[in-house]
């Protein structure tokens, strides 16, 4: 059964350095979602990407944040100027729309 | 905006028994879907079973049901015959907008299983 992949598992980095978390959605899902969890609390959404560009943001994903899709495969998530609060867990997500979304297994950053 | 709210954050059970875990939701949208997702401990958000809002018939999966009651925007999930493999936390969410809007998640709720 397909499913969606993200790399790395674990990502340690200093605070102030670049980060880009990868992933590999389901190949003909139409939508993608980055979200994240901070460890205790919810799941909260990031931005979803349709037709090769942002559909939708939160408040969240501000001017740090930036996504893209460089190839036929693959979705990222950039975060440039990592702070201590962006420690968390960053999911994937894909879909043909608001009927289902499936979930990779999250990559874990920590912001030292 | 879009809420949708768990009012226990903890919830235990023997195996074996069954076990209702409540969720509500408020939204303006005509047209959306409800989500219950369980994370285990590994932190993967795994979709255990899904509700249109147009359907009246209830969901279900196996051991798992929903009771949605539209009117007063209520989903509950429940777990028959619960096992040690359903202990994590679940998350209750609601869908709309078309696909592009994110899903919007409860606070959790965190699932014991006694032996």
């Amino acid at each position: 059964e397909p499913e969606v992949t993200q790399t790395p598992s674990h990502q340690v980095t200093q605070m102030g350095q670049e980060v880009i978390l990868r992933c590999v959605p389901i190949s003909n899902h139409l939508y993608f979602y980055w979200y994240r969890q901070i460890l205790g609390q919810k799941v909260e959404f990031l931005v979803s990407f349709y037709n090769n560009e942002i559909s939708e943001k939160s408040e969240i994903f501000d001017d740090q944040f930036s996504v893209e899709r460089p190839d036929g495969s693959n979705f990222t998530l950039k975060i440039r100027s990592t702070k201590l609060e962006d420690s968390a867990m960053y999911f994937c997500a894909s879909g043909w729309g608001m009927d289902t979304q499936y979930f990779g297994p999250g990559t874990r950053l920590t912001v030292l | 905006a879009q809420t949708v709210t768990q009012s226990q954050p903890e919830m235990s059970v023997q195996e074996a028994e069954t076990v209702t875990l409540s969720c509500t939701y408020d939204t303006s949208e005509s047209d959306y879907y409800l989500f219950w997702y369980k994370q285990p401990p590994s932190r993967q958000m795994i979709l255990v079973i899904r509700q249109e809002a147009y359907k009246q018939q209830n969901a279900t999966e196996n051991r798992f049901s929903v009771n949605f009651q539209k009117a007063a925007k209520s989903f509950s999930l429940k777990i028959s015959d619960s096992q040690l493999g359903d202990a994590a936390m679940y998350f209750c969410a609601l869908g709309s907008g078309g696909g592009a809007d994110g899903l919007t998640f409860g606070k959790g709720t965190h699932l014991i299983i006694q032996p």
